[in-house]
């Protein structure tokens, strides 16, 4: 089983700065890594698949890098919408698809 | 609209079954692989389950295999999880996800709460 981790565990941060978060893999999960936003009360909703793609209606603030083993989730200019907690998934060869246990992004 | 509602939960006591149902609309339902996703109270995401388009595949964690088991009837747009051997650790949120791009999951259901407890 792949074991995603992702740092930091809480993420601080004033509104319109830049929030970067990373993911990392214990093996190689090439491209196929999504990021999700989970605001309490609700259900996960996919930003990024494909380590780099946007899902339809997500912000162009919200931008994803990386391959193989670490990734990274950009928030360019924090809006007050945008905390929230996120996580990272792969999705490599065949399952288990594994989360990593997710990063809380709160207002600094 | 992808819309995927989701419903059968409750509590249960540790040994006892659930069915959990998801309804969808929206898109072309047997087109897509879907699964079960899962979330314990203040804790993080844990994928459950998936099922191919015909079903003829399906995948477990391994905590689950043996007492889960997914289904799909493509005539009625809906999935199931058939839950078995309920143990106080599966208490939490069930979500119904649709699968896009090979296992990112672009669509959610609302969640049903199963509570394990005597």
């Amino acid at each position: 089983e792949i074991v995603m981790t992702q740092s930091p565990a809480t993420l601080s941060v004033s509104l319109g700065e830049r929030a970067t978060l990373s993911c990392r893999a214990s093996q190689t999960v090439r491209s196929k890594l999504a990021w999700y936003q989970q605001k309490p009360g609700q259900s996960p909703r996919l930003l990024i698949f494909g380590a780099s793609t946007r899902a339809t209606g997500i912000p162009a603030r919200f931008s994803g890098s990386g391959s193989g083993t670490e990734f990274t989730l950009t928030i360019s200019s924090l809006q007050s919408e945008d905390f929230a907690t996120y996580y990272c998934q792969h999705y490599n060869n065949w399952p288990p698809w594994t989360f990593g246990q997710g990063t809380k992004v709160e207002i600094k | 609209e992808v819309q995927l509602v989701d419903s059968g939960g409750g509590l249960v006591q540790p040994g006892g079954s659930l069915r959990l149902s998801c309804a969808a609309s929206g898109f072309i339902f047997s087109n897509f692989w879907m699964g079960w996703v899962r979330q314990a109270p203040g804790k993080g995401l844990e994928w459950v389950a998936n099922i191919k388009e015909d079903g003829s595949e399906k995948y477990y964690v391994d905590s689950v295999k043996g007492r889960f088991t997914i289904s799909r009837d493509n005539a009625k747009n809906s999935l199931y999880l058939h839950i078995n051997s309920l143990r106080a650790e599966d208490t939490a949120i069930y979500y119904c996800v649709r699968e896009v791009a090979g296992g990112a999951f672009a669509g959610w259901g609302q969640g049903t709460l199963v509570t394990v407890s005597s």
